[in-house]
Parts: structure tokens; sequence; C-alpha cells
């Protein structure tokens, strides 16, 4: 059973960088069958995509973040990250880590969340 | 941000059978078969419930089902359990320039 697990601090502060880290384990994140996805959750909202790599480093991710937001793996950690730059408030949200399978597009392995509150 | 449309509450008691709908468009639901659905205890992770438009996946209860007609998914979910009361959401892969994945904004099920 594959277990994604998120880390990062929980307060960031307005116009710093929020880094987050995911750690996978019960398989190998060096597969060319999925992605490893960031989405995100604000208060009072739905799930909203930031983006995804796979193991080879190609990324796709979403245009309100992009020009913020990197993404990078490791695959000799079996882990990956999400670093997004000059947060504001409306960057307070849990951060989920997930596993998406390329040829059904389905999240099909999700982490716990990481709440994550910017503020000075 | 375009997004898939999704009721924002549905209800029923337990036993009886709802519906949640899902629309998009012809970038996404009307193109391809890559819909999913999740469901969303607070404080949990979300949980896939359905792949490829009706696939259930290894453990999830054939008390759930999806379909998909035109540019809207269904997900059917028959046999209401005090314990289905969730959120569900939507999620298809997109064709369009900016985005390649939507979601619903979410519907929240309450059992009676």
């Amino acid at each position: 059973q594959v277990h994604l697990q998120e880390s990062g601090p929980g307060l960031v502060k307005p116009s710093q960088t929020l880094s987050l880290t995911c750690n996978v384990s019960g398989g190998s994140i060096n597969n060319g069958a999925y992605y490893w996805s960031w989405i995100r959750q604000r208060p009072g909202k739905g799930l909203e995509w930031i983006g995804y790599i796979n193991y080879s480093g190609i990324t796709y991710d979403n245009p309100l973040v992009k020009s913020r937001a990197t993404m990078s793996i490791a695959t000799s950690k079996n882990q990956f990250s999400l670093t997004l730059t000059s947060v504001t408030a409306a960057d307070t949200a849990v951060y989920y880590c997930a596993r998406l399978t390329w040829n059904s597009h389905v999240f099909d392995f999700w982490g716990q969340g990481a709440l994550v509150t910017v503020s000075s | 941000q375009s997004g898939l449309t999704q009721p924002a509450s549905v209800s029923g008691s337990p036993g009886q059978s709802i519906t949640i709908s899902c629309t998009g468009s012809r970038s996404d639901l009307g193109a391809y078969d890559f819909v999913s659905w999740y469901q969303h205890h607070p404080g949990k992770a979300p949980k896939v419930l359905i792949s490829d438009v009706s696939n259930r996946p290894s453990g999830v209860s054939d008390r759930f089902s999806g379909s998909k007609s035109g540019n809207t998914a269904s997900l059917t979910i028959s046999g209401l359990q005090t314990e289905d009361e969730a959120v569900y959401y939507c999620s298809s892969y997109s064709s369009s320039a900016t985005l390649d994945v939507l979601f619903g904004g979410g519907t929240k099920l309450t059992v009676l």
C-alpha cells in the first residue's frame, strides 16, 4: 500500500516562501506511470490542483500559481517537494500531496494533508 | 478559475439513493473519460471512489457508481448510510490551454 506524508512548517510569514515535502513509502517514486501531485484546499473552499511532477522532473502546473511555484523530485529519497514564493494570506490552506496514475488521470493515493497558515 | 459545476449540497435518508451531478465542457468531461470521484471527510485524506467514469477501485463499496452523458458526469450512492455523510468532488482531465486538472466545487452530502 502506497503511503504519502506531507511535512513542513505550519506557519509562514507573508512575502516569505512556503516549502513542503512529501515522503512516499510502499512504492517507488521512480515510475513513469505516475505523476506526483500537489493539491490544496483553502478555508471554506474546494480542492484546487497546484501541479504535478514525474520521476524525470517534467512538471505541469496551475497558471494561478505558476510564477511562484516550483516542484522538485528526489528519487533517491523517494520524496518530492513544493516551494511557493511570495506567499499571502490567500495561500493559507491544507496542502495535500497525492499520486496521480497517468493513464486514468486519477489521484489514487493521498497524504493526510498539512495545514499551512500565512500570517505575521 | 474555471472548473466543473456540482450542486453545493444534497441530502437523503438512510437506505435511499442520491445522485450528484458534475457538469463540464467539451474540452474536459465531454471529450475524455478521465473522470474521477472523491469522498472527503473533514480532517481526513480524500478517498477515490470512482475512476475512468465508472470504475470502482478495489475496496470501494458497490453502493457507489459512476456514469457520464455528454458533458455531465454523475455519482450515484445507493443504500445511503450515515457514514456516507461527507463532501464529494468530481475531477476531470482537461485539454484547455491553462489547466490539466479540473475539480468540481464539491457537494456536501447530508444523511438525514
